[in-house]
């Protein structure tokens, strides 16, 4: 597509739900990217997909979160039993590769509302 | 990824007058990469530096590579209210390392 798509744009769950974010990256690229944003913080880094596989999975959370990635394309990112601190906007980035100086493109993100 | 330290969090101007932010590091960075958000959307790219001592121009925009390569900064002259938003600088190494961001508030 044009741009990394992501949906849902909005969630609202209750407390102790599972939720599944999707994101679909720009075509032909190769590296995916998922970021966490909490409100008027920073981006904090999740996991990162070279292909189909995750390199690093450093910035998950907790084991709670996980993430797929299949056919080298769309990633999901499921957070399992959600708490009130998962509240946050999830955006999804890609880029062509995975060297130095890659320009990531975002997604307008998935803003995940736990109640 | 490398730790990149911005300051500062929050600057309010006047619209017309200068803004800097600056992104800092204590170790080497291979580039430095700044984005921009907009309030409710996404950061969106701006510019790469790569070389020591590098200075790049866009429009209003001038940005900075250190000659260590340990800090950056973006100045914006004669700010606008379409300035509004949080500049990121990043290390842009295979997975980039986002600084916590300036937020720029631009008084009419």
């Amino acid at each position: 597509g044009a741009g990394v798509s992501q949906s849902p744009s909005n969630k609202v769950t209750e407390k102790g739900k599972d939720v599944e974010l999707r994101c679909d990256p720009i075509s032909g690229h190769t590296a995916l990217y998922w970021y966490r944003q909490s409100l008027g913080q920073g981006l904090e880094f999740l996991i990162y997909f070279q292909g189909n596989s995750a390199p690093d999975k450093s910035g998950l959370p907790s084991d709670r979160f996980s993430a797929e990635r299949t056919g080298g394309s769309v990633s999901t990112l499921t957070i399992q039993r959600t708490q009130q601190e998962d509240s946050a906007v999830y955006l999804c980035a890609s880029s062509l590769g995975s060297s130095f100086g890659n320009t990531i493109y975002f997604g307008e993100g998935s803003w995940l509302t736990v109640v | 990824g490398q730790q990149v330290m911005q300051i500062p969090q929050y600057q309010h101007v006047q619209e017309g007058e200068d803004f800097t932010t600056y992104c800092n590091s204590s170790t080497t960075l291979s580039n430095i990469q700044w984005y921009k958000q907009r309030p409710g959307g996404h950061p969106v790219f701006l510019i790469q530096l790569v070389k020591s001592g590098e200075v790049k121009k866009q429009k209003r925009l001038t940005f900075q590579f250190g000659e260590a390569k340990k800090n950056s900064s973006l100045h914006i002259t004669a700010t606008q209210t379409t300035d509004v938003g949080t500049y990121f600088c990043a290390e842009g190494s295979y997975i980039p390392t986002f600084g916590r961001g300036t937020s720029l508030i631009v008084h009419p």
